[in-house]
C-alpha cells in the first residue's frame, strides 16, 4: 500500500499570503494519478488538481499542482477567505487507492 | 448536472447489517466505475470499495474486506454498498463517489451517516 504524508498537519496563514502544502509518497506514484482535494466543514470532499498539475473545471488559477515520483505540492498563490479548509492527496494509480491524512489550512 | 444522492445511512448495534444507495443522474452511470469514501468523525478520508463499470471487477480496503459488498444495477442508475458484520470503527460519513483505479474522484454525493453504537 502507497503511504501518503502530508505536511504539514496545520498551516496557519493569512488571506493574501501564499500557502504550500506538501504530500509525500512512500513510493513512486504516477504522476498522472496524483490528485489534490478540499474539504469545508459539512461538505464532501470537492477535486482541485488531477494528474498533479491539472485544474478540475472551475477551479481558480490560484491553485496549482506540482511534483513527480515521491514529491507532490499544491500551492494556493494568493489565499482568499474561502480557501480555509481541509485539503488531501489521493493516488489513484495503484491498488488499494489512498489518501494523505490531510493538512488544515487555518487564519492566522 | 451530475448528481449523487446517498441514503440508507443510520444507527444499527454492532454484528447489524445496512445497504448504502447512491442514486446517479446527469451522466452515462454504466460507463463509470465508482466507489465508496468514508470519513470517521474528525478524520481523514478512506477508500473503502470501488467496482468496474460493468460491475464485473470489485476491490475492498483490507478493513472491510469480507464484511462488505460493493455491487452496482446500471438499469436503475445506482450503486450499493451491502454491510455486515458492523463495528464500532465502522461509524463515519460514507461518501459514493465517481472513480476509481486510473479514474479521478470527480463528482461526489452529500455523504450518509451510519453509526454503529449499542
Amino acid at each position: 500500500e502507497i503511504v501518503l504524508t502530508q505536511s504539514p498537519g496545520t498551516l496557519s496563514l493569512s488571506p493574501g499570503e501564499r500557502g504550500t502544502l506538501s504530500c509525500r509518497a512512500s513510493q513512486s506514484v504516477s504522476s498522472s494519478y496524483l490528485a489534490w482535494y478540499q474539504q469545508k466543514p459539512g461538505q464532501a470532499p470537492r477535486l482541485l488538481i488531477y494528474g498533479a498539475s491539472t485544474r478540475a473545471t472551475g477551479i481558480p488559477d490560484r491553485f496549482s499542482g506540482s511534483g513527480s515520483e515521491t514529491d507532490f505540492t499544491l500551492t494556493i498563490s494568493r489565499l482568499e477567505p474561502e480557501d480555509f479548509a481541509v485539503y488531501y492527496c489521493q493516488q489513484y494509480g495503484i491498488s488499494p487507492i489512498t489518501f494523505g491524512q490531510g493538512t488544515r489550512l487555518e487564519i492566522k | 448536472e451530475v448528481q449523487l444522492v446517498e441514503s440508507g445511512g443510520g444507527l444499527v448495534q454492532p454484528g447489524g447489517s445496512l445497504r448504502l444507495s447512491c442514486a446517479a443522474s446527469g451522466f452515462t452511470f454504466s460507463g463509470y466505475k465508482m466507489s465508496w469514501v468514508r470519513q470517521a468523525p474528525g478524520k481523514g478520508l478512506e477508500r473503502v470499495a470501488t467496482i468496474t463499470n460493468n460491475g464485473g471487477a470489485t476491490s475492498y480496503a483490507d478493513s472491510v474486506k469480507g464484511r462488505f459488498t460493493i455491487s452496482r444495477d446500471n438499469s436503475k442508475n445506482t450503486l450499493y454498498l451491502q454491510m455486515n458484520s458492523l463495528r464500532a470503527e465502522d461509524t463515519a460519513v460514507y461518501y459514493c463517489a465517481r472513480g476509481g483505479i486510473a479514474v479521478i474522484f470527480d463528482y461526489w454525493g452529500q455523504g450518509t451517516l451510519v453509526t454503529v453504537s449499542p
